[in-house]
């Protein structure tokens, strides 16, 4: 079992719609949770951070955390063309681990 | 510079050929990471350094690989007698203090691409 597990997609979406992304992890001591969007050819930039439970809020994008259930999710509300990227879940406790990603594909 | 930088930006190494990747961190950055990305993969972590001490190094694949960062900057990476599955883009990130501290960000630099002929 990877220790951070998303579905690769790819997830096509509407422009306008919401895009909801999923992210599991296996260590239940895992601290810090980070999404990050990576363009084609490109780096990986830091789009979202959460720590607690709940839901955080930033712009278009909410991050909602679910330590009980290992589970991360990232919403795009308002999706836009140029929200199309690959999106990398990370979890930290000791170190930084990055999930596969999932291809989204905004549609105009 | 501003950002993390990465040198050379692409390489082209014969199997069996020994490369050095190098990583210039953000100025003052105490945590520095090494990924491999592989081709439509997500970033596999390899070490990761706390100032000058290696905390981690449970990644790298295989003796062949070492990395250090001597003086708590830059970091180099090495792979030695190369070989085709290591063709991958190495990625190199910074932050200003542990990851899990609230707020903090790691930033990434552009990447090393490798290929292994």
């Amino acid at each position: 079992q990877k220790e951070v597990e998303q579905n690769s997609g790819p997830l096509s979406v509407p422009e306008g719609a919401i895009a909801s992304l999923n992210c599991t992890y296996s260590d239940r001591g895992s601290q810090s949770f980070f999404w990050y969007r990576q363009y084609s050819g490109k780096s990986p930039e830091l789009i979202m951070s959460i720590y607690s439970n709940g839901d955080k809020e930033d712009g278009r994008f909410t991050a909602q955390l679910n330590k009980a259930s290992q589970y991360v999710s990232l919403l795009i509300r308002d999706s836009q063309p140029s929200d199309s990227a690959t999106y990398l879940c990370a979890v930290w406790r000791n170190d930084m681990r990055f999930g596969a990603g999932t291809r989204l594909t905004v549609k105009p | 510079g501003a950002g993390v930088s990465q040198s050379p930006r692409y390489k082209v190494a014969k199997r069996g050929q020994d490369v050095a990747l190098r990583c210039d961190p953000i100025s003052g950055h105490v945590s520095l990471f090494w990924y491999q990305q592989a081709l439509g993969q997500g970033p596999e972590f390899l070490t990761y350094f706390q100032n000058e001490a290696q905390l981690d190094k449970s990644g790298l694949p295989s003796d062949r690989f070492f990395a250090e960062r001597p003086e708590g900057s830059v970091s180099t990476l090495k792979i030695q007698r190369t070989q085709q599955e290591d063709s991958a883009v190495y990625l190199c990130a910074s932050s200003f203090q542990f990851p899990g501290v609230r707020g903090n960000t790691i930033y990434f630099g552009e990447g090393s691409w490798l290929t292994v002929v």
